[in-house]
Formats: C-alpha cells, sequence, structure tokens
C-alpha cells in the first residue's frame, strides 16, 4: 500500500523558520494537502493543492512541493505552532487518502 | 454555526457492532462529500472511509473494507458509519471532516471542517 513519509521530529527556536517535510512516490502526479493538530483538538487544514493556503490560516504557513517530497514551511515560528503536523494525498490511482505518520513540531 | 458532530462511540466487546453518526449544520451539505479518519491513542491520522453527497462513489481503506459500512441520510444532513466485528487495532478516535464536491478528485480543496471526534474502545 501507498506510503508518505515524514521525520516524526522537528525542533525550532522561536522565531525561526521550520521546514517540515513529506515523501512519496505518487507526490509528483497527485497533490499534498497539511494539517495541524494540537493536543485534544481535531485536525486544522493549513495548505491545499500543494501551495494553497485557506483564507484564515496565517500568512507564516506556506506550502510547495517537488518531484517525490512535499514541504510545509513555517516562517517566525511562534510558541503556538508547537503541535503535530500531518501531510495527506490520495494514492497514484485517486482511490483513496493516506496520510504522513506525522511531525512534532517542538518549540524550544 | 458551521459544524459537524460526532456521536455513537462506546465501549464495545472484540466482535461486536457499534454505528457512528456525523451531523452537519450550518452549511449545504449535499454540496460536500464526508470522510471518516480515525486515530488510534498516541497514533496518526489514518483515513477510513469516503462518501459522495449523492452516495453514488464510497471507497474504504483495506484495514475496514467489508467490516465497515458508510452512508448518508441527505434529509437529516447526516453520515453513518456502521462497523462490525469491531477487534481491538480499531479503538480510536474517530473524526468526521467534509470534503467539497466529489471525493478524492484530482483537485480536492482537502478537508476543510473536521469535527471534534468520537471515542470507540474495543476491549
Amino acid at each position: 500500500s501507498y506510503e508518505l513519509t515524514q521525520a516524526p521530529s522537528v525542533l525550532v527556536s522561536p522565531g525561526q523558520t521550520a521546514r517540515i517535510n513529506c515523501s512519496g512516490d505518487a507526490l509528483p502526479k497527485q497533490y499534498a494537502y497539511w494539517y495541524q493538530q494540537k493536543p485534544g483538538q481535531a485536525p486544522l487544514m493549513l495548505i491545499f493543492k500543494d501551495t494553497e493556503r485557506p483564507p484564515e490560516i496565517p500568512e507564516r504557513f506556506s506550502g510547495s512541493s517537488s518531484g517525490t517530497g512535499a514541504t510545509l514551511t513555517i516562517s517566525g515560528v511562534q510558541a503556538e505552532d508547537e503541535a503535530d503536523y500531518y501531510c495527506q494525498s490520495p494514492d497514484a490511482s485517486n482511490s483513496y487518502w493516506v496520510f504522513g505518520g506525522g511531525t512534532r513540531l517542538t518549540v524550544l | 454555526e458551521v459544524q459537524l458532530v460526532e456521536s455513537g462511540g462506546g465501549l464495545v466487546k472484540p466482535g461486536g457492532s457499534l454505528r457512528l453518526s456525523c451531523t452537519a449544520s450550518g452549511f449545504s451539505f449535499t454540496s460536500y462529500s464526508i470522510n471518516w479518519v480515525r486515530q488510534a491513542p498516541g497514533k496518526g491520522l489514518e483515513w477510513v472511509s469516503c462518501i459522495s453527497s449523492s452516495s453514488s462513489y464510497i471507497s474504504y481503506a483495506a484495514s475496514v473494507r467489508g467490516r465497515f459500512t458508510v452512508s448518508r441520510d441527505n434529509a437529516k444532513s447526516s453520515v453513518f458509519l456502521q462497523m462490525n466485528s469491531l477487534r481491538g487495532e480499531d479503538t480510536a478516535v474517530y473524526f468526521c471532516a467534509r470534503e467539497e464536491g466529489d471525493p478524492l478528485p484530482k483537485t480536492s480543496y482537502g478537508m476543510d471542517l473536521w469535527g471534534q471526534g468520537t471515542t470507540v474502545t474495543v476491549s
């Protein structure tokens, strides 16, 4: 079955830039989506179709994609950004959704 | 208020059944597909199933296919997940999430609204 791979954790200092990566063989042909989840809360969509941001999401969140990888970039990280981040994409045949394993962002 | 509310979770023995509900309010329910996504304790998100607005398209994850059945009642703005032959590994918080238009299109707008989840414990 199809898998999306994420690093388990990323550490960053306040005000710095955090980059969270996601890799998958189908990403050259499929869009990536990104979600933030804080403890005890439902996921929140940050990025759709690789780079699009819902209007309520702060501009410091951005997405990019190249080849078999997609990246969520958080510029000027704030303490409130400490959370788990998940990438999501369909499999190559568009039959089912897949989530990456998640990356825990820790703000030092 | 625009929201999704899940209900129906609880404690069930292995081999048992449970029916989850997801009720929508505040938006045009028939314009959206609904997905079920679960999260086992301390683990990541796992997509479970989706159903299109007209119920014409339904898909399941391999881990639940043949045991779970998704359906919807647009008159009640609700989606249901019938879970049979439950196993310990089905223990999770179950979220429903909306997706504009048809599910899994090439240019999906993603899952832009989620419920708070309902907890299923199989033990």
